[in-house]
C-alpha cells in the first residue's frame, strides 16, 4: 500500500511571498488532515476534510492560509503572504474512517526568512 | 487546561529498563487514543491505538487506558537505543478530530 505522498520536502521563501504544498492521501482514505508542527511542539490541526468537504478549519488562519481538496483525493495548502512564524513542518495525514489512526506523509519543512 | 497534556521530558532511561510515558486528557467523551513515535526530522508513525479501558500489548509496547482517571500511558519494555525519540499522545476529540499533546522526549542511555 502506497503511503501518503507530500511535496515538496523542503521550501525556503522570504516573508510576504506565497507557497503551496501538495498532498496525495492513501488510496480510498476519505479523511485528510493538514497539521502544522513547530519545532519542539506537537502537531496542530489546521484543517480536516471528509471527501471534498471541510469538517473543521477552526484553527486555520484564514486571512493567509487556504486549502482545497478537489474531487475528494489530492489536496493543496497555500500560504499567502507568509510570515516568519509560519516556519514549521506541514504534515498531511489521512485515515479511512472516523476514530481510525492517522497515516502521515513525510511532511514539508518550510523556512520563512 | 490543554486537551492533551504530556511531560516534555527529556526522560532518560537505561538500556534494558522499562520506559513509562504518561498522558492526561480533558473531555470525558474521548473514545480513541493513540501513541505515535517521532524520530528527529521525521514524521510521526503509529505505535499503538487503544479504545477500551485496560491494557493492550504489542511486542515490547503496552498501552494502558483509564477513562475514569482520564489518563493513558505507554510502557516500553527492554528499552533499546532505537527507542530514543519523541512520543506523541493523541486522542479523538468530541468534534471528531485528533488532538496531540506536545510530546515527551525519551532518551535511552546505553
Amino acid at each position: 500500500e502506497a503511503g501518503v505522498a507530500q511535496s515538496p520536502r523542503y521550501k525556503i521563501i522570504e516573508k510576504r511571498q506565497s507557497v503551496a504544498f501538495w498532498c496525495n492521501p492513501i488510496s480510498g482514505h476519505a479523511t485528510l488532515y493538514w497539521y502544522q508542527q513547530i519545532l519542539g511542539q506537537g502537531p496542530k490541526l489546521l484543517i480536516q476534510f471528509q471527501n471534498n468537504g471541510v469538517v473543521d478549519d477552526s484553527q486555520l488562519p484564514k486571512d493567509r492560509f487556504s486549502a482545497e481538496r478537489l474531487k475528494g483525493v489530492d489536496s493543496t495548502l497555500k500560504i499567502q503572504p507568509a510570515k516568519l512564524e509560519d516556519s514549521a513542518v506541514y504534515l498531511c495525514a489521512s485515515s479511512d474512517r472516523d476514530t481510525a489512526a492517522l497515516h502521515f506523509g513525510n511532511g514539508t519543512r518550510l523556512t520563512v526568512t | 487546561q490543554k486537551e492533551v497534556e504530556q511531560n516534555s521530558g527529556p526522560l532518560s532511561v537505561p538500556e534494558g529498563a522499562i520506559a513509562s510515558l504518561n498522558c492526561t486528557y480533558s473531555d470525558r467523551g474521548s473514545q480513541s487514543f493513540f501513541w505515535y513515535r517521532q524520530y528527529s526530522g521525521k514524521s510521526p508513525e503509529l505505535i499503538m491505538s487503544i479504545y477500551s479501558n485496560g491494557d493492550k500489548e504489542d511486542g515490547r509496547f503496552t498501552a494502558q487506558l483509564n477513562k475514569a482517571s482520564q489518563y493513558v500511558s505507554l510502557l516500553i519494555r527492554d528499552s533499546q537505543p532505537s527507542d530514543s525519540a519523541t512520543y506523541l499522545c493523541g486522542k479523538y476529540s468530541s468534534a471528531s478530530k485528533i488532538i496531540f499533546g506536545s510530546g515527551t522526549r525519551l532518551s535511552i542511555r546505553p
